[in-house]
């Protein structure tokens, strides 16, 4: 069965902490991999990730996918109170184009 | 700017009422998608359709039905509402073949059954 898996499901840092989110996955025919952040609405695209090794990067966020032992993690510098919010890690199958979600992980961030 | 609308943000329903949520999309987009989000579950697909009059399960249709008749609106009907239904629900666009950052959600519609 296809699955995608986040830890932790929740997470409590201080300002300016670092943290590290992570998604694994058990995908057939995988094609990308997808990072969205949500707040209390709905959810914003963050990033997209096909290939192994590369890391993209957007501000203190940046994120980067191993294909050999099936994970992306999103890494987030220097948080700050507005970074509050759910993440989510979804990956598109290349079969059929859809989207398997992870459970997402909660991020509160303590002023 | 491209949009996700739906009509209804909160509702608060009766058991076995019917109950329809509406979705339109502006992006002249193929495929709509209905998802439901509770805590610790993520995003779960209840169907999809990739065009007009077109519609297909996701991973937990039970309950649910959905009506495609215009390119730009897509439908969800609880025929019967249950309290195991009270949920949110996303709505989503996206072109033929998703690819990230072209798929778009609504606001989100938070369902409540009593």
């Amino acid at each position: 069965e296809d699955k995608v898996v986040q830890s932790p499901l929740s997470l409590v840092v201080h300002e300016g902490d670092t943290v590290t989110l992570n998604c694994s996955y058990e995908v057939t025919n995988f094609r990308s991999l997808l990072w969205y952040k949500q707040e209390k609405k709905a959810p914003t695209f963050l990033f997209m990730l096909t290939s192994s090794g590369i890391e993209k990067k957007s501000g203190r966020l940046s994120s980067i996918l191993d294909k050999k032992e099936l994970f992306s993690i999103l890494n987030i510098t220097a948080t700050q109170t507005g970074d509050s919010a759910i993440y989510l890690c979804a990956v598109e199958m290349d079969s059929n184009y859809q989207l398997i979600w992870g459970a997402g992980t909660k991020l509160i961030i303590k002023p | 700017d491209v949009k996700v609308t739906q009509s209804s943000r909160y509702l608060v329903k009766r058991t076995g009422e019917k109950v329809f949520l509406e979705c339109v999309q502006d992006m002249d987009h193929e495929n709509m998608f209905w998802y439901r989000q509770d805590p610790g579950l993520g995003l779960r697909l209840i169907y999809f359709s990739y065009d007009v009059k077109m519609k297909e399960k996701g991973d937990i249709p039970e309950g649910y039905s959905v009506s495609r008749e215009k390119k730009e609106r897509f439908s969800l009907i609880l025929e019967s509402a249950s309290t195991n239904q009270t949920s949110m629900y996303l709505c989503a666009s996206s072109l033929v073949g998703v690819k990230g950052n072209t798929i778009y959600f609504g606001e989100g519609s938070w369902l409540t059954v009593v």
